[in-house]
C-alpha cells in the first residue's frame, strides 16, 4: 500500500512558466515532508521541506504548499528553467522510525 | 565539503554470487541509511544506523541482506546468493542526527545476470 503517491509520472512545462508537482499521502500521522530532485546517474538532492505546523515554505523559485486536511502537498517552481528538468520525489518522514517514505517520482521536462 | 560517496558506482554480478556495496557518509554524520530504488519507483528504505548499531533493519527484504557499520562511519551492505530481482540502484544517505535532512550518495547500480 503506497503511503506517499505521486500520480503524475511526467510533466512538461514551457520555460518561464510555472511547474506544479503534486503529492498525496495517506497517513495522517506524517508531519514533515520533503522534496528531492534527481538527475540521471546521481543521488537525490534535497530541495525543500515543510513541517505540518506551516502551510507554505518558500525558497527562491521553489515553494511547497501543504494542505493537511486533504493530505496533499505540492511543489511550485516559478519561473521554470531548463536546468530544472529532473525527476522530483516527494517524501514523508516517519518520525517513529526516522525513515523517509518516498513517492514514485514525477519526471519534469522544461522546454526551452 | 565532501558529500556521501558510494563504491562501486556499477556492479555486475552473476546469480548466486556475493556482493558488497560501500558507503562513506559525510564526516560527523551519526545517522546512516540504505535505500533501494527499482526502475520506476522511489527509493525504498532498507536499514538505518545510529552510530554503530542498526536502529531499524525492518526494510531488509530477507536474510540474504546484511549491513554493518563497525566504527560508526563507513557502512557496507552485503548481499549473499544474489538473485536477478536484487538488481536495482542502492542508495546510501547520511544525516547529522536522526531527524535531520538526509543527504544522498550517487548510488551503486547493481545488475544481477
Amino acid at each position: 500500500d503506497q503511503q506517499v503517491k505521486q500520480n503524475s509520472p511526467s510533466l512538461s512545462v514551457q520555460e518561464g512558466r510555472i511547474s506544479i508537482l503534486n503529492c498525496d499521502y495517506t497517513n495522517s500521522m506524517f508531519d514533515y515532508f520533503l522534496w528531492y530532485k534527481k538527475y540521471p546517474a546521481e543521488g537525490p538532492t534535497f530541495l525543500i521541506s515543510i513541517s505540518s505546523i506551516k502551510d507554505k515554505n518558500e525558497d527562491g523559485r521553489f515553494t511547497v504548499f501543504l494542505n493537511k486536511s486533504a493530505k496533499h502537498l505540492s511543489l511550485h517552481i516559478v519561473p521554470s528553467q531548463p536546468g530544472d528538468s529532473a525527476v522530483y520525489f516527494c517524501a514523508a518522514l516517519d518520525q517513529g522510525t526516522y525513515k523517509y517514505i518516498f513517492g514514485t517520482g514525477t519526471r519534469l521536462k522544461v522546454l526551452a | 565539503g565532501a558529500g556521501v560517496s558510494q563504491t562501486p558506482s556499477n556492479k555486475v554480478t552473476e546469480k548466486g554470487k556475493y556482493v558488497e556495496l560501500r558507503c562513506d557518509p559525510i564526516s560527523g554524520h551519526t545517522a546512516l541509511y540504505w535505500y533501494r530504488q527499482s526502475l520506476g519507483q522511489g527509493p525504498e528504505f532498507l536499514i538505518y544506523f545510529q552510530g554503530t548499531g542498526a536502529a531499524d533493519d525492518s526494510g531488509l527484504p530477507n536474510d540474504r541482506f546484511f549491513a554493518v557499520r563497525p566504527e560508526g562511519s563507513v557502512s557496507t551492505l552485503k548481499i549473499q546468493r544474489t538473485e536477478r530481482g536484487d538488481s536495482a540502484v542502492y542508495l546510501c544517505a547520511s544525516s547529522p542526527g536522526a531527524l535531520d535532512t538526509q543527504y544522498f550518495g550517487p548510488g551503486t547500480r547493481l545488475t544481477v545476470l
